[in-house]
C-alpha cells in the first residue's frame, strides 16, 4: 500500500524566512509525485510533477526536489501570499489502475509579514 | 484556462436521501476522478474513471455509490442513501496522459453535509 507522510504538520515563518517541506514516501513503483497548494476551503492546486530521483523543478518561489524517499518542497523568501496547506501526492505504478493518488495529510504554511 | 468546474458548491441532505454531485472536466481530458476530503483529514481517493468504465475503485467506494458519464461533458457521482459519515468535501478531478506522463487538475469541489 502506497503512504505519504509529510513533515511538519505546521510551519510559520516570517516574510523572507526561506525553509523547507519534507514529504516521505513509499510507493510500488513511483509513476509520479506531485506538489499541490490547497487554500482552505478550495480544491488542491496544481504546483509539479517529479517523475525521477534528482529531478528538480521551480515556480516563482518554490522549488521541488525528489530523491528515491523523499521530496523536497524548498520555498525562498516567502510572502504572506504563500501561505496555504501543501500536498504531496504519490501515484503508484502498481494496481489495476494507473492514476490513482494517495496523499499526505499535508503542511500548513503561514507567513507572517 | 481550462479548469474542472463542479456543482452544487454546497448541499446539504437528510441522512437517507440520494444526492448527485456534479462535474465538468477540462474539455479534451480522457480521465476522470473522485476524491473526498473529510474536515481535517487526508485527501482520499474515492473511483477512477476511463472510457465509460470505472478503473479502480477504493474501499470507500461501495454499492451505494456510482459513477457515471451521462454526455460528452458531465461526469457525476451519485450516493443513493446518504450517511452521516458521508459528510465531506468531494473533488473530481481530470487528467489527460501524454508520454506515460500524467497530471491530474482538480476542481473546487462540493461541500456535503449529511444531516
Amino acid at each position: 500500500e502506497d503512504q505519504v507522510t509529510q513533515s511538519p504538520e505546521a510551519l510559520r515563518l516570517q516574510e523572507g524566512e526561506s525553509s523547507s517541506l519534507n514529504c516521505s514516501y513509499t510507493v510500488s513503483g513511483l509513476r509520479g509525485l506531485f506538489w499541490y497548494r490547497q487554500d482552505p476551503g478550495k480544491g488542491p492546486e496544481f504546483l509539479f510533477t517529479l517523475y525521477s530521483a534528482g529531478e528538480e523543478k521551480e515556480k516563482e518561489r518554490l522549488k521541488a526536489t525528489l530523491t528515491k524517499k523523499e521530496s523536497f518542497l524548498h520555498i525562498t523568501a516567502p510572502k504572506p501570499e504563500d501561505s496555504a496547506t501543501y500536498l504531496c501526492a504519490v501515484g503508484g505504478a502498481g494496481g489495476t489502475s494507473y492514476g490513482k493518488l494517495t496523499f499526505g495529510q499535508g503542511t500548513i504554511l503561514t507567513v507572517h509579514p | 484556462e481550462p479548469e474542472v468546474t463542479q456543482t452544487p458548491s454546497h448541499q446539504v441532505t437528510q441522512m437517507g436521501q440520494e444526492v448527485i454531485l456534479r462535474c465538468v472536466p477540462i474539455s479534451n481530458h480522457l480521465y476522470f476522478y473522485w476524491y473526498r476530503q473529510i474536515l481535517g483529514q487526508k485527501v482520499e481517493f474515492l473511483v477512477s474513471f476511463y472510457n465509460n468504465e470505472i478503473s479502480e475503485k477504493s474501499e470507500i467506494f461501495d454499492d451505494q455509490f456510482s459513477v457515471e458519464r451521462p454526455d460528452g461533458s458531465n461526469f457525476t457521482l451519485k450516493i443513493r442513501s446518504t450517511k452521516l459519515e458521508d459528510s465531506a468535501m468531494y473533488f473530481c478531478a481530470s487528467s489527460e496522459r501524454v508520454a506515460g506522463e500524467e497530471t491530474q487538475y482538480f476542481g473546487p469541489g462540493t461541500r456535503l453535509l449529511v444531516l
